[in-house]
C-alpha cells in the first residue's frame, strides 16, 4: 500500500536551533515529492519539488533533500516566522495521484 | 485579486441545509481541485477538473456535488451533510491537471451541526 509518513508530529525549537523534518514514503513508483508550508487559517503554500534521489533544493533557511526512501527538510537557524505546519506529498509515477502526509507542526520560540 | 480565493471563510450549517462553497482562481490555470482537510488526517482529494471537465471523483458521497462552469470558477454544492463532514475544504489550481505544484486558497472552515 502506498504510504507517506511524516515525523515528528510536532517540533518545538529555540530560535537559531537547527533541525530536520522527515518524510518517509513507501510507494510503487515516485514521480515527484513536494513540500508545502501551511500557516494557521491558510491553505498550503508550495515550497519545493524533488524528482530524483540525491537532488537538493534550497530556499532561505530551508533545504530539502531526497533519497530513495525519504526526504528531509532541514531548517537552519530558524526564526519564529518559520513556525508553521510542513506538509510532504508524494506523486505516484503510474497514476499521478498525490498522497499527502499528516504534516509536522513546527514552533520556533524567540 | 490574485491567487486563489475561496468564499465563505467560515460556514455553519445544519444537516438539512443546502449551501455552496465558491472558489475563483486568477492564475490562468486550467485545472482546479477540491480537497478536504480534517484534523490529524492527510489532505484528501475530492474532485479534479481539467479544462472544465471532471477527471477524478474520489468516491465522494453524493451529498457533495461539484460544478465547474469555466476554468476560473469552481463550486462545491452541499446538501444533507453529516457532522463528520465538518472540516476545512480547500480549493486549489494548477497548470495541468496532474496535481503538480498546487496553488491553494485559504479554505472554508465548515461546521455541520
Amino acid at each position: 500500500e502506498d504510504q507517506v509518513t511524516q515525523s515528528p508530529e510536532a517540533l518545538r525549537l529555540q530560535e537559531g536551533e537547527s533541525s530536520s523534518l522527515n518524510c518517509s514514503y513507501t510507494v510503487s513508483g515516485l514521480r515527484g515529492l513536494f513540500w508545502y508550508r501551511q500557516d494557521p487559517g491558510k491553505g498550503p503554500e508550495f515550497l519545493f519539488t524533488l524528482y530524483s534521489a540525491g537532488e537538493e533544493k534550497e530556499k532561505e533557511r530551508l533545504k530539502a533533500t531526497l533519497t530513495k526512501k525519504e526526504s528531509f527538510l532541514h531548517i537552519t537557524a530558524p526564526k519564529p516566522e518559520d513556525s508553521a505546519t510542513y506538509l510532504c506529498a508524494v506523486q505516484l509515477y503510474n497514476t499521478d495521484k498525490l498522497i499527502f502526509g499528516t504534516g509536522t507542526r513546527l514552533q520556533v520560540f524567540p | 485579486e490574485t491567487g486563489v480565493t475561496q468564499t465563505p471563510r467560515h460556514l455553519v450549517m445544519g444537516m438539512t441545509n443546502k449551501k455552496s462553497l465558491k472558489c475563483e482562481q486568477h492564475l490562468g490555470h486550467n485545472a482546479m481541485y477540491w480537497y478536504k482537510q480534517s484534523a490529524k488526517k492527510p489532505l484528501e482529494l475530492m474532485f479534479v477538473y481539467s479544462l472544465e471537465e471532471r477527471v477524478e471523483n474520489n468516491s465522494v458521497p453524493s451529498r457533495f456535488s461539484p460544478e465547474c462552469p469555466n476554468s476560473s470558477h469552481l463550486f462545491l454544492h452541499l446538501h444533507t451533510l453529516q457532522p463528520e463532514d465538518s472540516a476545512l475544504y480547500l480549493c486549489a489550481s494548477s497548470q495541468g491537471g496532474k496535481g503538480e505544484k498546487l496553488f491553494f486558497g485559504s479554505g472554508t472552515q465548515l461546521s455541520v451541526l
